[in-house]
């Protein structure tokens, strides 16, 4: 079974790091694109980043509003891929979820993904 | 960054209502395009991928359509456990962004 946990998530104040973990079962992490999406509370859904699999050479990217704060790394021996956050601001708090995502399909000449599993969300919260 | 409209923001409708949902993107995104449910406290769940593909072991009720800039998911005879609030999500360009969601409740 296809598993995805994340955790990591904790209060924080303003202008401190926390780094969330997600560990995967059922699938090599290292074969598969992986996001991180968050939700503010009573906001919808935001897209922070995600990391292209191995073989695209673990490249990344990410939301304007985290770029040069957070970075995605992997963790092949630990199957996981985790989310460093730096410098937080009041407005990073959210539930922190990550995705696989492997929901691909052809269109022209590329290759377009998107995500087919979650995990259950960790929080994090960043205040004084 | 690709902007993701959809409508209504909330919907009331009753057990056995066809329920359709509208969602437009600021530019053409082809068919990148998916659909994701989400139940309060719960994590969201990928319905439809391509436009209108759908994922596997989401019940033949949900469908999606639409290429280019208009896309609809449609639930046709809605059922107790699709009371929930349902997102558009373009993957055609970064940033991947989302729909503001619908939520779908009892009327």
């Amino acid at each position: 079974e296809v598993q995805l946990v994340e955790s990591g998530g904790d209060l924080v104040q303003p202008g401190g790091s926390l780094r969330l973990s997600c560990e995967v079962s059922g699938f090599t992490v290292s074969d598969h694109y992986m996001d991180w999406v968050r939700q503010a509370p009573g906001k919808g859904l935001e897209w922070v980043g995600r990391s292209r699999n191995k073989a695209n050479s673990y490249t990344t990217e990410y939301a304007a509003s985290v770029k040069g704060r957070f970075t995605i790394s992997r963790d092949d021996s630990k199957n996981s891929v985790c989310l460093q956050m730096n410098s937080l601001k009041t407005e990073d708090t959210a539930v922190y979820y990550c995705a696989r995502g492997s929901k691909w399909h052809l269109e022209g000449f590329y290759y377009y993904y998107t995500m087919d599993v979650w995990g259950q969300g960790t929080t994090v919260t960043v205040s004084s | 960054d690709i902007q993701m409209t959809q409508s209504p923001s909330t919907l009331s409708a009753s057990v056995g209502d066809r329920v359709t949902i509208t969602c437009r993107a600021s530019q053409s995104i082809g068919n990148c395009l998916a659909w994701h449910q989400q139940k309060p406290g719960k994590a969201p769940k990928l319905l439809i991928y391509k436009a209108s593909n759908l994922q596997s072991g989401v019940p033949s009720r949900f469908s999606g359509s639409g290429s280019g800039t208009e896309f609809t998911l449609t639930i046709t005879s809605l059922q107790p456990d699709d009371f929930a609030t349902y997102y558009c999500q373009q993957y055609n360009g970064y940033p991947l962004t989302f729909g503001g969601g619908t939520k779908v409740e009892i009327k």
